[in-house]
């Protein structure tokens, strides 16, 4: 069956980059997201790439898709404190679009 | 203003017991969604209902019935519930082939 896979930690210096990786199964994944989960709250999509592309740059996140390998990474450039959460990346297929397939969440911690 | 809602926030109860967990969304979404979130922090689609018809149905015990009473709604309703019941519970709802937008979540506890 389908599977995401993610380490679940990550700490990073306040101002370094984070890069948060991801690896996937379904080969025919047709869109791969990145989730935000803060304390007490729900899951906020901060970005999705389509599996067409190979790179998505938004603001200080830049989305990186290596089909080939299934391998996905999310890198946050000059991570904030406000960056710390658990990131979760995700992926569906265009035949079963209702469906979304997580990973178990990356806890990111900010250290000063 | 919120797009996806879920009530309650949270929710503790003793094992036995029914309770209903609602989500509301004002997106105009065609597909809404439950998902648990264990322990672990494993997110797992339990549910997904597209213009009030059960797409979906994971291997969810059948304790757990969600109803759709209209395009905007998905309720989840949990009969006689037990220890490893409590988690998170996450209501989504998207578009056709796109991306999904999830509620707050609603945290249940039961003891």
């Amino acid at each position: 069956g389908e599977d995401v896979e993610q380490s679940l930690f990550l700490s990073v210096r306040e101002g370094d980059s984070s890069v948060i990786n991801c690896t996937y199964t379904d080969s025919s994944s047709t869109y791969l997201y990145w989730y935000k989960q803060e304390p007490g709250a729900g899951l906020q999509l901060l970005t999705y790439i389509f599996s067409n592309m190979d790179m998505k740059q938004d603001q200080r996140l830049t989305v990186l898709l290596n089909k080939k390998d299934k391998h996905l990474s999310l890198r946050i450039a000059d991570t904030q404190t406000g960056d710390s959460a658990i990131y979760f990346c995700a992926e569906s297929d265009y035949s079963s679009a209702s469906k979304i397939i997580f990973g178990s969440g990356t806890r990111l911690s900010i250290r000063p | 203003d919120t797009a996806v809602s879920q009530t309650p926030k949270y929710l503790v109860t003793q094992m036995g017991n029914d309770k209903s967990i609602k989500c509301e969304q004002n997106l105009g979404h065609d597909t809404m969604y439950w998902y648990k979130q264990d322990s672990k922090k494993f997110l797992k689609i339990m549910f997904s209902y597209n213009n009030k018809e059960l797409i979906i149905n994971e291997t969810v015990p059948n304790r757990f019935s969600p109803k759709s009473p209209d395009k905007a709604h998905l309720n989840l309703h949990i009969n006689s519930l037990e220890l490893g019941d409590s988690a998170v519970y996450f209501c989504a709802s998207s578009p056709p082939d796109s991306e999904a937008f999830f509620g707050q979540g609603t945290r249940l506890t039961v003891v």
